[in-house]
């Protein structure tokens, strides 16, 4: 149990262009939602942080406007980069929580992003 | 600033001996912490976690130690395998405050050589 997707697993675009990434759990319910960006040989940076149905919080210098964040439900969270720009490229990973699951947080596989 | 900190970007070990990673950690506030590994293009996988109110734990090859006092705490695998190469990561919590924030270290990556 306890598996996250993420989609598309790899993406290509052009500059100015909007991305959508999908993150799923597909067997449990996520009360808790996290978006990760890891650049090359970094860490994982936490940028946001989103409880279903309600807005997503933001750690300091991530851009809300940039990168829009939905938990329209309990099973679905989804990464919009608005008007991409190859500083955008990067891996971004998500994650999800579950009540009563001790602050584990299941990974997904995470998204390359490459902005042309 | 960086809270967590993994000061060793890379560690050599040759099969069946001890890995031991190193994570430090800054902010006293920080009472649960994990280990994660993680090969490239996929996301990390979880390994190991030890609450503040112990100094270690155990998991088949998997142990954790920690020194709250030194603010530092250590993975040990044993025997290593070559399966176990990867990049580790640490990451910290305040699971008391709730927040559910996870803080990663920078990573180790460890290589176990056959």
């Amino acid at each position: 149990g306890a598996v996250v997707s993420q989609h598309p697993s790899r993406v290509i675009c052009k500059s100015g262009t909007s991305v959508k990434i999908e993150c799923r759990s597909l067997d449990f319910q996520a009360t808790t939602m996290f978006w990760y960006r890891q650049f090359p040989k970094k860490s994982l940076m936490l940028m946001a942080t989103s409880n279903e149905g309600s807005k997503a919080t933001y750690e300091q210098g991530v851009e809300k406007d940039k990168f829009l964040i939905n938990h329209a439900s309990l099973t679905l969270s989804t990464l919009t980069v608005t008007s991409a720009h190859p500083e955008d490229s990067s891996f971004y990973i998500c994650s999800a929580s579950r009540a009563g699951s001790n602050n584990e947080q299941f990974f997904g596989p995470g998204t390359r992003l490459t902005v042309l | 600033d960086q809270q967590v900190k993994q000061n060793s970007p890379s560690l050599s070990v040759q099969e069946g001996r001890i890995s031991i990673l190193n994570c430090d950690y800054t902010n006293s506030m920080f009472d649960y912490f994990l280990w994660y590994k993680k090969y490239p293009a996929e996301g990390p996988t979880f390994l190991i976690s030890i609450s503040s109110i112990k100094d270690k734990n155990e998991d088949g090859r998997f142990t954790v130690f920690l020194n709250k006092s030194a603010k530092h705490l250590s993975l040990h695998i044993v025997p290593s395998q070559p399966g176990d190469s990867a990049v580790y990561f640490c990451a910290a919590t305040e699971k008391a405050a709730g927040t559910y924030k996870y803080i990663f270290g920078t990573g180790t990556r460890l290589k176990v050589l056959a």
